[in-house]
């Protein structure tokens, strides 16, 4: 069975503050893994997701993303924040062969001015 | 534009009746989901359909029941039997053959 930890339930920081939210999985197949970003009471955005080749993964708005085999992680990265990154964070592992995906509880980015 | 829709964003019930949380794409995707979310527990999975007319059971399907009779339309039955309804409960669709799943703006249910 798979499964994902999101190490920090919420993470406060400066603007303009380098920021790293961590993710750690378990699996004994490959896997798929994605970041998806949720603001208050919508749906998920997809920011970023690694399906094979290069381990450091770029996505939407500054974001990146290391796969680190090795470690089973995935930490999502950003050099520098905005207030408007204020939002959670859901860190998501899926199979290759069913499709579904397994969530981490989430993390709780907030960016203070 | 493409898209997921999700109707209504806000919906209140009585405990004891049925309610139906519509799921719509016109994103051509063959696949589609639902996931309820509580707070601190994430999304878990509730149906799944990779096809019409076929659908899954995901890990929390009891007092759940869903319909997959077009393609772009995958309709929720919260029923009476789900004993804590109240959640917060997102559809999402994924490309046959892509990765990644993309969700539609929710449906908040509470039930007094």
């Amino acid at each position: 069975a798979q499964s994902v930890t999101q190490l920090d339930s919420q993470v406060p920081v400066f603007e303009e503050a380098p920021v790293e939210l961590r993710c750690n999985y378990s699996s004994s197949v490959s896997v798929y893994l994605f970041w998806y970003v949720q603001y208050p009471n919508q749906g998920l955005q997809l920011l970023l997701k690694y399906l094979s080749g290069s381990t450091l993964v770029k996505g939407i708005n500054g974001f990146e993303a290391e796969f680190n085999k090795s470690q089973t992680s995935f930490h999502l990265r950003k050099p520098s924040v905005h207030i408007s990154d204020t939002a959670e964070y859901f860190c998501a592992v899926s199979d290759r062969d069913t499709d579904k995906l397994i969530f981490g509880t989430g993390t709780r980015l907030q960016v203070f001015p | 534009d493409g898209g997921i829709t999700q109707s209504p964003k806000y919906l209140f019930r009585k405990e004891g009746q049925n309610v139906t949380l519509s799921c719509e794409q016109n994103l051509n995707h063959d696949a589609m989901y639902w996931y309820r979310q509580d707070p601190g527990q994430g999304l878990r999975l509730i149906y799944y359909s990779q096809i019409v007319n076929d659908f899954q059971k995901g890990d929390i399907a009891e007092g759940y029941s869903v319909s997959r009779e077009k393609k772009e339309s995958f309709p929720l039955t919260v029923t009476s039997a789900q004993k804590n309804p109240t959640a917060f409960y997102l559809c999402a669709s994924k490309a046959s053959g892509g990765a990644g799943q993309y969700f539609g703006p929710g449906t908040r249910l509470t039930v007094t």
